[in-house]
C-alpha cells in the first residue's frame, strides 16, 4: 500500500497570506489528522476528519481550517499567515480515528512564513 | 488535562549500553500509550504501544499506571537506533487526539 502523502513539501509565503496543504491518505483510511511540528512547542494537534466531518479540534485560532472530501483525501487552510504559522505541518490517517488505530504519518510539508 | 513529558532532550550513550528513554503522562482515565520514532530524513512511524506488548527491534515498554510512566528501554543499544523518539498518548475510548511529548533525541555513539 502507498503510505500517506502530503503536497506540496515546501512552501514559502509571505505574511498577510493564506496557504492550502493537501494530504491523501492510506487507501482505506477514512480518519486524517493534522499536526503542527515546531521546535518550541513540538508536535501540536490541529484538527481531525472523519467522513467529511471535523470531529476534533485543537487549540488554534480559526485561521487554521480543514476539509475532508468524499474520498478521504484533506486540506488544511491557514489564512492571513504569520511569522509564527512556520513550522511543519504533519498529515496523519488511520483506519477509523479510534484511540487505539496507528497513525501513519506523511513525510511533512514545511511552510516557512516570510 | 492530558500531557505527556519527557524530561530529556538529549540522550547519548556508546553502543552496547542499555539505554533508556523516560516517558511520564497525566490522563483521567484509561489512556493507550505509544512510542513513536523519527530517523533522519524519514517520516514519524510507530515504534510500539502499551496495548500490544511487542518487542520491536530489542525495545521494550511498559505501562506503570502507579507512576504513570511509560519508559522506553533497551538492553543494549546500536548506531542505528540514533532517532528522535516520541512518546504518546490517546484516550481508548472514542475518537482522540495524540498527545505528544517534546521528543527525546538518541545518540549511540560508537
Amino acid at each position: 500500500k502507498a503510505g500517506v502523502t502530503q503536497t506540496p513539501r515546501y512552501l514559502i509565503k509571505t505574511r498577510g497570506q493564506q496557504v492550502t496543504l493537501s494530504c491523501s491518505p492510506i487507501s482505506g483510511h477514512r480518519s486524517v489528522s493534522w499536526y503542527q511540528q515546531t521546535p518550541g512547542q513540538g508536535l501540536q494537534f490541529l484538527f481531525e476528519y472523519f467522513s467529511e466531518t471535523q470531529r476534533n479540534k485543537g487549540n488554534f485560532p480559526g485561521r487554521f481550517s480543514g476539509r475532508q472530501f468524499s474520498n478521504s483525501r484533506s486540506e488544511m487552510n491557514v489564512s492571513t499567515l504569520e511569522l509564527g504559522d512556520s513550522a511543519l505541518y504533519l498529515c496523519a490517517s488511520s483506519l477509523e480515528g479510534w484511540g487505539t488505530d496507528t497513525q501513519y504519518f506523511g513525510p511533512g510539508t514545511r511552510l516557512t512564513v516570510l | 488535562a492530558q500531557r505527556v513529558t519527557q524530561p530529556e532532550k538529549l540522550l547519548s550513550v556508546f553502543k552496547g549500553a542499555p539505554v533508556e528513554l523516560k516517558c511520564n503522562y497525566s490522563y483521567s482515565g484509561s489512556p493507550e500509550l505509544f512510542w513513536y520514532v523519527q530517523y533522519s530524513r524519514q517520516r514519524l512511524q510507530l515504534l510500539l504501544r502499551h496495548i500490544s506488548r511487542e518487542s520491536i527491534k530489542g525495545f521494550t515498554a511498559d505501562l506503570n499506571k502507579g507512576e504513570t510512566s511509560f519508559h522506553l528501554k533497551k538492553p543494549f543499544a546500536q548506531e542505528e537506533d540514533s532517532a528522535m523518539y516520541y512518546c504518546a498518548l490517546s484516550g481508548v475510548s472514542g475518537s482522540e487526539k495524540l498527545v505528544f511529548g517534546k521528543g527525546t533525541k538518541l545518540t549511540v555513539n560508537p
